[in-house]
């Protein structure tokens, strides 16, 4: 069965220092793979999402940065925290757009950030 | 872009109740998923429909997709202290990427 792993669970960081968060993806090959993040008490923002192997798309401009350098594993990045940076990122994987359609999504555990 | 509008935003429940929240879209989906986040965890799908009109059910939850394709409720029949949660819906179009469009969440609480 395929499952998704995301670390550190939960990172303090403070204002000005780099960032990176993993997700790898186990039991299935070449998934789609998504980065949201969640502001405390509210709905779920896609930041990046990945089709393929060094293929990135980003949805909102930002501070962050991602990149797929293997398969299954999906990584976020910031040269510069800023506050606003704080959050619950969630990383997701889903098998690719296929012949079946539509594809439901499966998340992580998620990185909860706090940047000081 | 498209928005998903989710009601109630949040709830109160007694054990043994049936409760139920719905989504609606300025436009069409595909397909429409319901998932629960616990306090501090990621996001579980519970139910994922497939054709307008369809109606699933997982245990003790019942979700239905808008023959309109712009909605869908999910119900829980009688409620139990671990229903309590985020309820989200999401809506997804036939396109590259699957990307998701989320409704704002329905909070379940337990009745004091």
């Amino acid at each position: 069965s395929q499952t998704i792993h995301q670390w550190p669970a939960t990172l303090v960081q403070p204002v000005g220092s780099p960032l990176s968060l993993e997700c790898t993806v186990e039991g299935t090959s070449n998934p789609n793979l998504y980065w949201y993040r969640q502001a405390a008490g509210r709905g779920l923002q896609l930041l990046f999402y990945s089709v393929g192997i060094g293929q990135i798309s980003s949805e909102v401009p930002q501070n962050l940065s991602a990149s797929r350098p293997q398969d299954r594993q999906f990584i976020l990045s910031s040269k510069k925290l800023l506050l606003s940076d704080s959050g619950f990122y969630l990383c997701a994987w889903s098998v690719a757009l296929s012949e079946r359609g539509n594809q439901p999504q499966h998340f992580g555990d998620g990185t909860r950030l706090s940047i000081l | 872009g498209q928005q998903l509008n989710q009601s109630p935003q949040s709830m109160f429940i007694q054990e043994g109740e049936d409760v139920s929240m719905n989504c609606t879209s300025s436009s069409i989906f595909n397909t429409w998923l319901w998932y629960k986040q616990d306090p501090g965890e990621g996001p579980v799908l519970l139910i994922a429909l497939y054709k307008a009109g369809e109606l699933t059910s997982n245990g003790r939850l019942t979700a239905q997709f808008g023959t309109t394709r712009k909605d869908s409720f999910l119900n829980i029949s009688a409620s139990i202290p671990s229903d309590v949660g985020i309820y989200f819906c999401a809506g997804q179009l036939q396109a590259a990427g699957n990307k998701l469009t989320f409704g704002g969440g329905t909070r379940v609480l337990v009745k004091p």
